[in-house]
Order: C-alpha cells, then sequence, then structure tokens
C-alpha cells in the first residue's frame, strides 16, 4: 500500500511564478515529513521539513505547510527558478522511536520543470 | 566530507548471476540506510544498520539479498541469483544518528540492470 503518495507526476511553472506541489499520507503514526530533491545522476539531497506539531515551516524560498487533519502536505517554492527543475520527493517517517526510527517513506516524486 | 560514494555506478549483469555493491557513507556516520527505486517510484526502504549491527529488513528484502558492515563504516550489498525484477536503482544513506531530524544523505546510486 502507498502510504505516502504524490498524485501529480509533472509539474509546469515559469520563471518568477510559484510552484506549489503537494503530498498526501494515510498512516497516522507519521509525525515528520520532509522534501527531498533529486537532479538527473544524483542521489536525493534533503531540501526542507516539518514536525507535525507545526503548520508551516521556511526556509528561504521553499515553504512547506502541514495539514494533519487532512493528512496533506505542500510545498511552496516562490520565486521558482530554473535551477529548481528537479524531480521533488516528499517523505514521512515516525518519531515514536523503536527500529523503525529514522526510516524514511517516500512518495512517488512530481517533475518539476521551471521554464525561463 | 566527502559525502556518501557508491561502487559500481552502473551494473549490467545475466539473470541468475550474483552481484555485489558497496557504499561508503560520510566519515563517523553510525546509521546508514539501503533503499531501492525503481522507474516511476520513490525509493523504497530496504533496511538499515547502526554501527555494524542490522537493525531492520523491509520485506522486500527476499532471502537473496544480503547486507552487512562488518566494522561500521563501509556497507556491502549483494543480490544471489538476479532476477529481472531486481533491476534498479539502488541508494544508499547516511546520517549522523538515529532521530528522523537526522538529515540522511544520499549516495548517488548503484544502477543493476538484469538482463
Amino acid at each position: 500500500d502507498q502510504q505516502v503518495k504524490q498524485n501529480s507526476p509533472s509539474l509546469s511553472v515559469q520563471e518568477g511564478r510559484i510552484s506549489i506541489l503537494n503530498c498526501d499520507y494515510t498512516n497516522s503514526m507519521f509525525d515528520y515529513f520532509l522534501w527531498y530533491k533529486k537532479y538527473p545522476a544524483e542521489g536525493p539531497t534533503f531540501l526542507i521539513s516539518i514536525s507535525s506539531i507545526k503548520d508551516k515551516n521556511e526556509d528561504g524560498r521553499f515553504t512547506v505547510f502541514l495539514n494533519k487533519s487532512a493528512k496533506h502536505l505542500s510545498l511552496h517554492i516562490v520565486p521558482s527558478q530554473p535551477g529548481d527543475s528537479a524531480v521533488y520527493f516528499c517523505a514521512a517517517a515516525t518519531n515514536a522511536g523503536g527500529t523503525s526510527y529514522g526510516k524514511l517513506t517516500f512518495g512517488q516524486g512530481t517533475i518539476l520543470t521551471v521554464h525561463p | 566530507d566527502t559525502g556518501v560514494s557508491q561502487n559500481p555506478r552502473h551494473k549490467i549483469t545475466k539473470r541468475g548471476q550474483n552481484v555485489t555493491f558497496r557504499c561508503d557513507p560520510i566519515s563517523e556516520h553510525n546509521r546508514l540506510y539501503w533503499y531501492r527505486q525503481t522507474l516511476g517510484q520513490g525509493p523504497e526502504f530496504l533496511t538499515y544498520f547502526q554501527n555494524e549491527a542490522q537493525l531492520e529488513k523491509s520485506r522486500l528484502l527476499s532471502d537473496r539479498f544480503s547486507a552487512e558492515r562488518p566494522k561500521g563504516s563501509f556497507s556491502t550489498l549483494e543480490i544471489q541469483r538476479t532476477e529481472q525484477g531486481d533491476s534498479a536503482m539502488y541508494l544508499c544513506a547516511s546520517s549522523s544518528g538515529g532521530r528522523v531530524t537526522d538529515t540522511q544523505y544520499f549516495g548517488p546510486g548503484t544502477r543493476l540492470t538484469v538482463l
């Protein structure tokens, strides 16, 4: 079963506009959420994260919003730049301890293309 | 900090052959993870180590798969009697600790093609 879902396989945005990437999850035990970015021929790199005790976290042009009741999170990139073109993965983890500590569950990814 | 390295970057093998991949984590990172990524999917957790101890294995990791981290530094992932369904990108990640807030740094992956 897909516990983390990114329902948009791709997104195309004009440079300078806002990019909004969405992610839904089903497992109520998830309480920590992350976004990773992946360029071709490279491994995923950490972008931004949010704990379930918050509903928003901001880092420069990147903001992640969490709606726990809807089990939904989104990544906003403002303004979008051509260098942001990459695959973006949403990931979730549980902070509940035990041997699953730190294990990430990823969504399928969304390909973002930012046009100049 | 030279990052996580993985070797080889690409491996083509025939069905039924054994393959072994190596991961060198960031120095002094005590957590090491293996993930597998197939086309159109995100990385899927396979197993992880705390130092040399393998603490959890996914049900995706069949008996044909074995992972080791003998001295708590580099790790190897071996697949015996490869099948075409094993074709995927195998990613390794390391972190300084086991908390969810400890960032996992990924290597570039080893792409396996089973003919």
